[in-house]
């Protein structure tokens, strides 16, 4: 069956540094991989999409990689802010209608001033 | 405005009974999701519908039913409710089916005593 694994389910870093976020997956070839924000008590919002003939995006101070061979994105968030601590979830997708839209875990990330 | 809007925003009942959680978004969206978020914060896909397509995640009790009476409303009801399914709903919406941003609603809180 499809897994998805996020590195950790807590991470702390100090402000201005750069977060990186890890999101592996077996059992699936995904079309495309998106990343999204969760704050506590809210839905989630979406933030970077990323496809399987894509190797990189970036947006603003986001920026996220997508390598199919080794079935993992990584999604890193430079010069870090308290304010971007909240947890980020992946999610890969494949089929229409999101029949196979699959989330994972999410990575709850602290960013200390 | 809100996008997507969800009612009610809490939801406590008992074992047994049977409650609708409305759905509507303004976006002009032509595919409407239903996600549960549990305890444990994992984010599971339920029914996604575009137009009047319901594509059914099999997983998913029969006890809950999807209900659109247009393409602005997607409507769950859930009869015999169980303490399982004590849980996060979130409904979002996207315009198209293929990795599209999906936009989320805040979440109705369900509690089944």
């Amino acid at each position: 069956s499809q897994k998805i694994e996020q590195n950790s389910e807590a991470l702390n870093i100090q402000e201005g540094k750069t977060a990186t976020l890890t999101c592996n997956y077996t059992n699936y070839s995904p079309a495309y991989l998106q990343w999204y924000r969760q704050d506590p008590g809210r839905g989630p919002v979406f933030l970077l999409l990323i496809r399987e003939n894509e190797k990189e995006k970036r947006k603003e101070r986001l920026k996220v990689t997508f390598d199919t061979t080794l079935k993992q994105s990584l999604f890193h968030i430079t010069a870090s802010q308290p304010a971007d601590s909240a947890t980020y979830l992946c999610a890969l997708g494949g089929d229409n209608y999101g029949q196979n839209f699959v989330f994972g875990p999410g990575t709850r990330l602290s960013v200390l001033p | 405005d809100t996008a997507v809007s969800q009612t009610p925003k809490y939801l406590v009942t008992q074992m047994g009974n049977d409650k609708s959680i409305k759905c509507e978004q303004n976006l002009g969206h032509d595919t409407m999701y239903w996600y549960k978020q549990d305890s444990k914060k994992f984010l599971k896909i339920m029914f996604s519908y575009n137009n009047k397509e319901l594509i059914i995640n099999e997983t998913v009790p029969n006890r809950f039913s999807p209900k659109s009476p247009d393409k602005a409303h997607l409507n769950l009801h859930i009869n015999s409710l169980e303490l399982g399914d004590s849980a996060v709903y979130f409904c979002a919406s996207s315009q198209g089916h293929d990795g599209e941003t999906q936009y989320f609603g805040p979440g109705t809180r369900l509690l089944v005593l």
